[in-house]
């Protein structure tokens, strides 16, 4: 079964205070895999789509990594405003829907 | 920048009561998806669209809902009978092509079911 683990569930920064987020996947076959933002109340927001293992995407203070079965969001030197819950999805081959991990919810604290 | 538009932001109504949430996707957008996500738990695929019919539907999408696009701009859900598990936020997604390419996802309709 076409599955996403992520982890920490919540996490707790000091801003500028650098860290990673986990998502853990199992899937029949990877089209893609895809981080969004999601900031309370609101839709998920688009950040990245990486495609193959050892790919990387960076964006201002976040860089997105990716391997056979893990991916990684790297905050670098987080600011308040970066506070959201990060959600990785997958998208399995032979299918257009996104199947979504729990987020990891990040506070980052003046 | 295009974004997707869905409407109403909250709605409220009564067990076994109808209800139909709207979405304007981007306006250049092929393929349609709609997900829920219920409080404090995982966004969750219901159907895609494309041309004028369902492409693919999960196990939550049964009878008692629907999708159609009325027109060139609407895309709707409906749910003929809410029963208080259809409480969740609905959001609405659409992109260029199918496949690999990026859903772009509208800010949601809150929908509690009383």
């Amino acid at each position: 079964e076409d599955q996403v683990t992520q982890s920490p569930e919540a996490l707790r920064l000091q801003e500028g205070e650098s860290s990673s987020l986990n998502c853990s996947y199992t899937v029949s076959g990877l089209r893609g895999l895809f981080w969004y933002r999601q900031d309370p109340g609101k839709g998920p927001e688009f950040l990245f789509t990486l495609y193959s293992a050892g790919e990387e995407k960076e964006k201002e203070r976040l860089k997105a990594t990716l391997t056979k079965k893990e991916s990684f969001l790297h905050i670098t030197a987080p600011k308040p405003e970066d506070s959201a819950t990060y959600l990785c999805a997958v998208q399995p081959y032979n299918t257009d829907k996104l199947i979504f991990g729990t987020g990891t919810r990040l506070q980052v604290f003046p | 920048e295009p974004e997707v538009t869905q409407t109403p932001s909250h709605q409220v109504t009564q067990m076994g009561q109808e209800v139909i949430l709207r979405c304007v996707p981007i306006s250049n957008h092929l393929y349609f998806y709609w997900y829920r996500q219920i409080l404090g738990q995982k966004v969750e695929f219901l159907v895609s669209f494309y041309n004028n019919e369902i492409s693919e539907k999960s196990e939550i999408f049964d009878d008692q809902f629907s999708v159609e696009r009325p027109d060139g701009s609407n895309f709707t859900l409906k749910i003929r009978s809410t029963k208080l598990e259809d409480s969740a936020m609905y959001f609405c997604a659409s992109t260029s092509g199918g496949g690999i390419e990026t859903q772009y996802f509208g800010p949601g309709t809150r929908l509690l079911v009383l």
